[in-house]
């Protein structure tokens, strides 16, 4: 089955704790990205990767860090988590082949930092 | 940068009817895809209709179907005859070009259908 998977779904922490969110795709896909859902601002970019190797900033980058040294697997990364950071996160994976670029969406991970 | 906005934060329809959520967004770009996501308290994300903005003809996808209204730079989902699993929220989104991955959301619509 084609699928995005992400752990954990639920994660508390506490402010400075290191965490990492994983996140992989079974259908070969070059990219891939993050969002964060907060209430009235819907869903917005951290960061994007086109490609192995390959990451950018999206629209709220800071505080976080990506890698993608595979191309199923995309972890983000709070060194330093803080509250503002409580949030629900999705990962996110579209493909260049066969005429298809929807996004296709994991579970989503909700994130509380106190 | 494009910006998209949901002006209606909250909806409500009766079983059976026909409701329309309005999106409007700006961007300078000639060539872009819309969607509109689907997200219901499950928190997943699911792809209820796209449009690319070279094609004039508005998508349909069985009950839904979207007036795409270019010059207007104006997007809006139409589900007809709604159902309660159609209660749900529900996001506009704009991607600049097919193979860029990156999708600007708008703030989204809590529906609700009433039985």
């Amino acid at each position: 089955e084609a699928q995005v998977t992400q752990n954990p779904r639920y994660l508390i922490t506490v402010t400075g704790k290191k965490l990492t969110v994983t996140c992989s795709q079974n259908m070969n896909h070059e990219y891939m990205s993050w969002y964060r859902q907060d209430p009235g601002l819907g869903l917005r970019q951290i960061y994007y990767s086109m490609n192995v190797e390959v990451t950018d900033k999206g629209d709220v980058p800071e505080g976080y860090k990506v890698s993608r040294k595979e191309k199923r697997n995309f972890p983000l990364i709070l060194e330093s988590p803080s509250p503002n950071q409580t949030s629900l996160y999705f990962c996110a994976s579209s493909g260049t082949s066969g005429g298809s670029y929807e996004q296709y969406f994991g579970p989503g991970t909700r994130l509380t930092v106190t | 940068a494009q910006t998209v906005t949901q002006s209606q934060p909250e909806m409500s329809v009766q079983e059976a009817e026909t409701v329309t959520l309005s999106c409007t967004y700006d961007t300078s770009e000639n060539n872009y895809y819309l969607f509109w996501y689907k997200q219901p308290p499950s928190r997943q994300m699911i792809l209820v209709i796209r449009q690319e903005a070279y094609k004039q003809q508005n998508a349909t996808e069985n009950r839904f179907s979207v007036n795409f209204q270019k010059a207007a730079k104006s997007f809006s989902l139409k589900i007809s005859d709604s159902q309660l699993g159609d209660t749900a929220m529900y996001f506009c989104a704009f991607m600049k070009g097919a193979f860029f991955p990156r999708l600007t959301f708008g703030e989204g619509t809590q529906l609700t259908v009433n039985p």
